[in-house]
């Protein structure tokens, strides 16, 4: 079965840029999403289509997808931007699969 | 501006079945352009996907939980609603019930999400 894999944790000062990968065979035919998810609260859509940022996600937020591996970077990671990342892509048969997460620490 | 908000019991019995209802406003449901989902959460715990379904009754299940997962919709209440059977203490978790994007093929994502409702399996 397909799976999704991120590192458990990234930490950075403020102002350096944080990279958070997501590596799976399915990233190879399939788009990644990336999530945003705060302690306590619903997760948010941060990147769509791969690179793509909805109204509201920062500049300093950006994704990249080559071969089996994505990419979420933050350019100049803020205090704000602790929080829990998740991407999500799907299988061959359309299931939904969510990476494991990756707990950003900005300090 | 589309909201989700879950709804029901956060006690279950293990053995038992789950039901929770996600009421939708600020948008119909009786649409093509988007599925519905189930989403949760356990405890400390990352995300993991339950299922998805067109208002129609067309559905998609995560492998793992297919047996034991039901999913419906009510149009004329703008509700759709999960059943997990024979729940277990491992089905403790934050449940959450989202908007997918239609997949065309690529993909497709959670575009607005409830806030999600904790459900505890009780021994």
């Amino acid at each position: 079965s397909y799976e999704l894999t991120q590192p458990p944790s990234v930490s950075v000062s403020p102002g350096q840029t944080a990279t958070i990968t997501c590596s799976g065979d399915a990233l190879a035919r399939k788009y990644v999403f990336w999530y945003q998810q705060v302690s306590g609260q619903a997760p948010v859509l941060l990147i769509y289509v791969d690179s793509r940022r909805p109204p509201g996600t920062p500049y300093r937020f950006s994704g990249s997808r080559s071969g089996t591996v994505a990419t979420l970077t933050i350019d100049g990671a803020q205090v704000e931007d602790e929080a829990d990342y998740y991407c999500l892509s799907s299988d061959s048969s359309a299931q939904r699969l969510f990476g494991a997460g990756t707990k950003l620490t900005v300090l | 501006q589309l909201l989700l908000q879950e709804s029901g019991p956060g006690l279950v019995k293990s053995s038992e079945t789950l039901s929770l209802t996600c009421g939708v406003s600020g948008g119909s449901i009786t649409t093509f352009d988007f599925q519905w989902g189930w989403i949760r959460q356990p405890p400390g715990k990352g995300l993991e996907w339950i299922g998805s379904m067109f208002h129609t009754g067309t559905t998609s299940f995560k492998s793992s939980l297919r047996s034991r997962v039901r999913m419906s919709a009510d149009t004329s209440r703008n509700t759709f609603s999960l059943r997990l059977m024979s729940v277990t203490a491992n089905d403790t978790a934050v449940y959450f019930c989202a908007r997918q994007t239609y997949d065309w093929g690529p993909g497709a994502y959670f575009d607005a999400w409830g806030q999600g409702i904790l459900v505890i399996v009780s021994s």
